[in-house]
Formats: structure tokens, sequence, C-alpha cells
């Protein structure tokens, strides 16, 4: 059975620093793996998306890893703003299966 | 439509209940998601429907829980003789297929219906 990690469960930084968020699941056969980010009392909005032949995605300031191999991803945001402050959860779809297995997300307080 | 719409934002129901909970995805969408979140945790999933089929329903936590999808659009989660260990959020995304473009992957998730079980 699939398992999601992720840490650090809360990280709180001054604006304009460069910042990694870590995922990891126990099973590699993995389909794709998906970024989200969550605000209070929303939904989760799609960041990334990574296929498992990919190593990496970009959109703007956000640069997502994959290294299937030893189960991780991570999660590269560059010179954070208050506005980053959300919490950040990874998901990983199996080769199996159809439905996305969440980590716990890591809570982002980025300080003015 | 735009996005996707759940429906009602907040239930507030007594224990042995019944409740139902609606989603309504984007347009064309195929493939519809149910997950439930409780606090401070991540989304655990509950059921994947494939046009009007469910696919996948291996993460309904007992027979108390049911989904339909009749026309392949909107869908109804039902909760029968509710508890209140059924309270958390319950979470509908949609996408537009389950495999081929990247973008098929993509889940769009809705804002989620606040269930509280008193």
């Amino acid at each position: 059975k699939q398992e999601v990690t992720q840490i650090p469960a809360a990280l709180s930084v001054p604006e304009g620093e460069n910042l990694v968020l870590n995922c990891s699941f126990t099973d590699s056969a993995i389909y794709n793996l998906q970024w989200f980010r969550q605000d209070p009392g929303k939904g989760l909005t799609s960041l990334l998306l990574i296929q498992s032949s990919q190593r990496e995605q970009t959109s703007g300031r956000l640069n997502a890893s994959l290294d299937k191999s030893s189960g991780r991803s991570t999660l590269y945001i560059a010179a954070s703003q208050p506005g980053d402050s959300a919490t950040y959860l990874c998901a990983v779809r199996g080769n199996y299966g159809q439905n996305f297995v969440f980590g716990p997300g890591t809570r982002l307080s980025v300080l003015p | 439509g735009a996005g996707v719409s759940q429906t009602p934002s907040n239930k507030v129901t007594e224990k042995g209940k019944y409740v139902e909970l609606r989603c309504d995805p984007i347009s064309g969408h195929t493939a519809l998601y149910w997950y439930r979140q409780s606090l401070g945790q991540g989304p655990e999933f509950l059921i994947y429907f494939q046009g009007t089929g469910a696919a996948d329903d291996s993460g309904l936590p007992n027979d108390r829980f049911f989904a339909v999808r009749p026309e392949g659009s909107v869908s109804t989660l039902k909760i029968q003789r509710t508890e209140r260990g059924d309270s958390a959020v319950y979470l509908c995304a949609s996408s537009s297929g389950t495999s081929g473009s990247l973008g098929a992957n993509v889940l769009t998730f809705g804002a989620g219906s606040r269930l509280t079980v008193l």
C-alpha cells in the first residue's frame, strides 16, 4: 500500500528566501506525482504535475523534481513571498489505479 | 461550469441522520473523484468515477457510504446513519481523463463540503 510522507510538517521563513519542501513515497511504481496548494478553508489547486518518465517540472518560481527510484520529490520555491503562505501537498498516482494518494502536507508561512 | 462546484458548503446534522453531498464537475470532465479530509491531514481517497461507473470504490470506509453519477456529470455522495467520526471536509475533484495527455491527470478540486455530525 502506497504511503506518502512530507517533511517538514510546518515551515516558517522570512520573505525572499528560497525553500525546499520534501515528499517521500514508499512504492516507486508511480504513474505521476502532483504538487498542490491549499489555502485555509479552500480546495486544492494543482501547481505542478510530473510524469514518472520526467525528472522535473517548472512553473514560474516553482520547480518540482522527481527521483522515482528513491521515492522522493521536492518542491523548490524561489524568492518566497507572503502570498505563498499555504499548505503544500504532494500526491502520487500508482501504475495500477486511478486514485491519488496524498501526503499530510507542509504548512508554509512566509513572513513579511 | 468554470470550476468544480460543491453543495452544500456546510452541513450540520445529528448522529443517525442521512446526508447527501453534491458535486458538479467541470463540463466535459469524464473522471470524478471524492476525497475526505480531516483537520491537519491530507485528503483520503473515497471513490473514483470514469463516466457513469464507479471504477474504484475501494476507499469507501463502510456500507453507510455510497456515491452515484447517473448521467456522467453531477455526482452525489450519500452517507446513511451518520456518525460523529464522519465529520470532515468532503472534497470533489474532476479531470478530463485517466491517461494520455498530461492535462488529463490534472485534478481540479472544488471548495469542499464541511460536514459536522453532532
